[in-house]
């Protein structure tokens, strides 16, 4: 089965642009989670998504948006890019049987360049 | 919210040495994974365990749920283990999706 996978894996942007990254589960993976990684906060939570529904959000500014589609591929978007949002963006996805919460399995991760 | 605390920060081996990484969580988490990110950022997953002790090959991991801590053991390590080892823990219920994260440990194995 395939993995979780993410595109495009590298992106380099210029300050006030927007930016979208998609991401496709593991087949069968109804739940999509976004996270993004900085050498200062290290891995934060952004938001999941399950069947089209976001049912969970991070501390992140509205700039930060998120969609899922009914084949559970997602994007999330950036609006209004700062250099602070230079990161490595992960996905994961997971079957969500509700209990326990399931294993989740990363994507291998967009790296976004804000210059 | 959810805590996650990894000791130790930095670890330096030499090739075939054994270690154990240590993971602290605090009481809403109610599930635990044990990852290893490799030099190219993927998060690969090592184990699944919110209690109990888990084998896979030369890795093994054993979670104490009562008393809020997880240890991941590696036994004749390799050059290939290097990288960051981290934990994550989850609340269940309606925390859906997400995963709180220690600061990882950076595992450094010298041939």
């Amino acid at each position: 089965k395939a993995g979780v996978t993410q595109t495009p894996r590298y992106l380099i942007k210029t300050r006030g642009q927007q930016v979208t990254l998609s991401c496709s589960p593991i087949s069968g993976h109804r739940s999509v989670s976004w996270y993004q990684q900085t050498p200062g906060q290290g891995l934060q939570f952004l938001f999941e998504y399950f069947s089209e529904t976001q049912r969970n959000k991070g501390n992140f500014p509205g700039r930060f948006s998120g969609r899922q589609f009914s084949n559970s591929r997602s994007e999330m978007n950036v609006s209004t890019l700062e250099l602070g949002d230079s990161a490595l963006y992960l996905c994961a996805s997971s079957l969500d049987r509700v209990v326990p919460q399931e294993t989740q399995y990363f994507g291998p991760g967009t790296r976004l360049l804000v210059l | 919210g959810i805590q996650v605390e990894q000791s130790p920060p930095d670890l330096i081996l030499q090739e075939g040495a054994n270690s154990t990484l240590r993971c602290n969580f605090s009481d809403s988490v109610n599930n635990l994974q044990w990852f290893h990110q490799n030099p190219w950022g993927q998060l690969i997953n090592l184990f699944y365990i919110p209690s109990g002790t888990k084998q896979n090959g030369r890795l093994s991991a054993t979670t104490v749920a009562t008393e809020r801590y997880s240890l991941l053991y590696i036994s004749s390590s390799q050059t290939t283990d290097s990288g960051v080892y981290f934990c994550a823990g989850g609340a269940g219920g309606t925390s859906y999706g997400k995963l709180t994260f220690g600061q990882g440990t950076i595992l450094t194995v010298h041939p």
